[in-house]
């Protein structure tokens, strides 16, 4: 079936340095991938999803590249906010179902002053 | 603004219990799911539906029913509640016609003693 790893479980980063978090993939099927966003108490929404292999796709400062020969697709941005402190999670829609996702373990990003 | 409701947003029951857990969304979606969120586990796929009277079995089915009542209500059962479902649910609708974008409701916080 369809997986997905996001391997870090916390990312601790002061204000204003850059940050990439890690987003890999498994399924037999031509992939979708999405990043949603969690912060504190909130429900989780949408950040960004991806678009043709390796083209870029950016959503308020946050970027991601889907690279399906690595079956990658990495979370980044330039120079984080304390704003950005939440929990990412990166989700599949493969394997024939274009309306069932598959979510990793999630990545806590905590920005410090 | 999308909007997913749902209820109640707090529950304690004991085990063997008996719990309804109910979502409605005003989207005119047609697809509505229900996730479990636990730390370390991410988001997991409990059931899912595509209409009124439609129900696919998720990635964590395994003591849960549901059922989908109308395009707009879509609600979770627990007929003997054991302490590993105490976890916090929430509900999701998507549509094609919305790019498949997953819009969560506040969810709903079981604990089962």
């Amino acid at each position: 079936g369809d997986s997905v790893t996001q391997t870090e479980g916390l990312v601790t980063l002061t204000k204003g340095l850059p940050v990439m978090l890690n987003c890999t993939y498994q399924t037999t099927y031509s992939p979708f991938l999405f990043w949603y966003v969690q912060h504190l108490n909130e429900a989780p929404k949408l950040l960004l999803k991806s678009s043709t292999d390796n083209k870029r796709t950016e959503h308020q400062g946050f970027y991601a590249t889907l690279h399906k020969s690595s079956s990658s697709f990495h979370l980044q941005k330039s120079s984080v906010q304390l704003s950005d402190s939440a929990l990412y999670f990166c989700a599949l829609s493969g394997t024939g179902s274009f309306n069932k996702l598959t979510f990793g373990a999630g990545t806590r990003l905590a920005v410090c002053p | 603004e999308a909007a997913v409701t749902q209820s109640p947003r707090n529950k304690v029951t004991v085990t063997g219990g008996n719990v309804t857990l109910s979502c409605r969304q005003t989207n005119s979606h047609n697809y509505m799911y229900w996730y479990r969120q636990d730390t370390g586990h991410g988001l997991r796929l409990i059931h899912y539906s595509y209409g009124a009277g439609n129900l696919q079995i998720g990635d964590v089915p395994d003591g849960y029913k549901a059922t989908r009542t109308t395009q707009e209500d879509f609600f979770l059962l627990l007929e003997l509640a054991s302490p590993s479902q105490t976890s916090l649910y929430f509900c999701a609708s998507s549509d094609p016609r919305s790019g498949n974008t997953l819009y969560f409701g506040e969810g709903s916080r079981l604990i089962v003693v």
